[in-house]
This record gives structure tokens, sequence and C-alpha cells, in this order.
């Protein structure tokens, strides 16, 4: 069973900048396995904000970026503001025969 | 104006069946893979299950394979999601996504609620 790691929770000052990272249980998170990262805030469905590793989506702050960081899938957020708190999940794609994409378990934003 | 409007959550007792489904408007629907994703109550997401845009390919996580059928009707540009035996650890919130390319859910419904109860 593949397993996709994130830190559990992280704070950062408003005006900060902090970096979420994603790693996996088969080896090195590279292009190929297209790191997507959605935001989540309570009482809502998540949102999309980077594809493919550092692609954004159209409605996605600068202030994110996306990337690989040794062998781990990264999202920082700069200059942080207090709207940023949130669950962040990063979702990887494994492809093969059965084609599966795995979650990671969320990182717990908070903004203090 | 992309919308994914979810509905057919429901309680449900422990080895029923449900069948939940996902209207979709705002862009060529056959023209998209689409997914389930689920999140259990105070809990992460889960990829359930996504069906490419002719409906040949199919694919399930290991937990509801067998179990679940994914589907669409792209007259109709709605997408399904047949749970047939269902268990406790299926109660949760089932939101339907565009997957506009490799994982990029870059549209997604508001989700409906499942809850199996023993």
């Amino acid at each position: 069973q593949t397993v996709v790691t994130q830190e559990p929770s992280l704070t950062v000052s408003p005006g900060g900048t902090v970096t979420l990272t994603c790693a996996s249980s088969t080896g090195a998170v590279t292009s190929d396995h297209h790191p997507n990262w959605f935001q989540q805030k309570p009482g809502q469905a998540p949102r999309a904000l980077i594809y493919s590793t550092n692609n954004k989506h159209s409605w996605t702050p600068a202030r994110f970026s996306g990337s690989l960081l040794g062998d781990k899938a990264a999202l920082t957020l700069s200059a942080v503001q207090p709207e940023d708190e949130a669950e962040y999940y990063c979702f990887l794609y494994y492809g093969g025969a059965q084609l599966n994409y795995v979650f990671g378990a969320g990182t717990q934003v908070t903004v203090l | 104006e992309v919308q994914l409007v979810e509905s057919g959550g429901a309680l449900v007792q422990t080895g029923g069946s449900l069948r939940l489904s996902c209207a979709v408007s705002g862009f060529t629907f056959s023209g998209y893979w689409l997914t389930w994703v689920r999140q259990a109550p105070g809990k992460g997401l889960e990829w359930v299950a996504n069906i490419s845009p002719d409906g040949s390919r199919r694919y399930f996580v290991d937990s509801v394979r067998g179990r679940f059928t994914i589907s669409r009707d792209n007259a109709k540009n709605s997408l399904y999601l047949q749970m047939n035996s269902l268990r406790v650890e299926d109660t949760a919130i089932y939101y339907c996504a565009r997957d506009a390319t490799f994982g990029f859910l870059d549209y997604w419904g508001h989700g409906t609620l499942v809850t199996v109860s023993s």
C-alpha cells in the first residue's frame, strides 16, 4: 500500500514563509507523479492550487508556488496571509495497470 | 460557469446499496476524465475512482474495488457511483471532480454525505 506523507501541522506568522513537503513511500517524488496541491477550509470542498509540480490554477495567488525539493514535492507559501490558514493536501499519480492516485494525509497550516 | 452538483447521499444500513449522481454543466463533459473523492468525518481526502472520457477505462482504490462501480452518461452530462455492500468505513462526504490532467482536479462539487450505520 502506497503512503504519501506530509507534515501534520505547521505554524507560520503573517507575512512569513512556510514550505510544506510531500513524500512517497515508493521512493523519490518526481515530475512523473504530477504532484498536485489542494487547499481545503472547514466546511468547504477542496480547491485546486498547483498541478504537475509547479503550474498554477487561474485563481491561485502568486504567493503560492510548487516545486521538487530533494526527493519530495513541495508547496511554498510566501508572504502568508491570514486567509491562508487551511488544510493542504498533496496528490500524486502512480499510473500503472491500476492507474491509481493517492492523497497525502494533509498539513494543517496555522497563521499565528 | 463550471458546475458539478452531487446528489444521492443518504443514511443506509451496512450491506446496503446507494447510487450517487453528479450533474455537470459549463464545460464539454465528454472531453474529460471524472473522479470521485471521499472524505470521512474529520479525516483527509481519499481518491475513490475515476473514469475516462468515453467510459471505457475505470479505476478504483483497492478498498472499494468489486463493490463500487463508476459510470457516466455523456448524453446527460452525468457521472454516477453505484455503491454496493456498503460498510461503516464508507461513511464520508463524496465529491465529484473534473480531472483536467493527471490528477489536476480543477473543479469540484460541494459533496454529498453518505452515512452507513450498523
